[in-house]
């Protein structure tokens, strides 16, 4: 049981590049977001999924676009890169329980520098 | 204001010790209340989850949560070199989509 994998784990974009983070989980979660993380900052949500084919807004999302196609898959792609948007960025799960909405679990993190 | 606040540390103590983390928040909707564990260059990982008030113990770790002062504590036993990491507290108001609101950690640094 693989749990959240993100690829690539360390990148380097020039300004303007585009590119696309992957996350995938296998734990069949319902829900799926994206953080980024700065230093003082803490976890900033930037878009979320409840279920495949839905997809909504959080805090940061200018600069990104997620989709959902599948359960297990939530990529998210940088448009074009700016200085700005250098960070560690994590991708997260969780499920419901009853009427509860579990804790997420976290993958490793990609870093990412836009230089 | 941030909507949680967090004392960054460094935090620093000698083993054995106790250590008290805290978080303060502003959102009186606030009803779950998490604390993540992340050590360097990892993903943060879960330590405690509580409901509303009260006290919640796992082993050396307990969990306190006052909404009247909105106000939450970690406290770590018998603190260990192991413990050291950054200590996330996370919050969410009810049970839907992905709200979560993270502070931005303390860092924390058991001494052998």
């Amino acid at each position: 049981n693989a749990g959240v994998t993100q690829t690539p784990k360390f990148q380097v974009l020039k300004t303007g590049q585009s590119m696309t983070l992957q996350c995938a989980q296998d734990m069949n979660h319902e829900y799926m977001s994206w953080y980024r993380q700065d230093p003082g900052m803490g976890l900033r949500l930037i878009h979320y999924s409840v279920g495949a084919g839905i997809t909504d807004q959080g805090e940061v999302p200018n600069g990104y676009n997620v989709s959902r196609s599948t359960t297990e898959d939530f990529p998210l792609r940088l448009l074009s890169a700016a200085p700005s948007q250098t960070s560690v960025y994590f991708c997260a799960s969780s499920y419901s329980r009853g009427e509860m909405n579990t804790e997420a679990f976290f993958g490793q993190g990609t870093r990412l520098t836009v230089v | 204001q941030k909507e949680v606040e967090q004392d960054p540390g460094p935090l620093s103590v000698p083993e054995g010790a106790i250590v008290s983390l805290n978080c303060t928040y502003s959102n009186s909707a606030f009803q779950y209340f998490m604390w993540y564990r992340q050590y360097s260059r990892k993903g943060p990982e879960l330590l405690m989850y509580t409901y509303s008030s009260g006290n919640k113990e796992d082993g050396r770790f307990t969990a306190q949560v006052d909404k009247s002062s909105k106000y939450i504590s970690l406290f770590i036993r018998d603190s260990q070199p192991s413990d050291s990491a950054t200590y996330l507290c996370a919050m969410r108001q009810g049970n839907y989509g992905q709200n979560f609101v993270f502070g931005p950690g303390t860092r924390l640094s058991v001494l052998p």
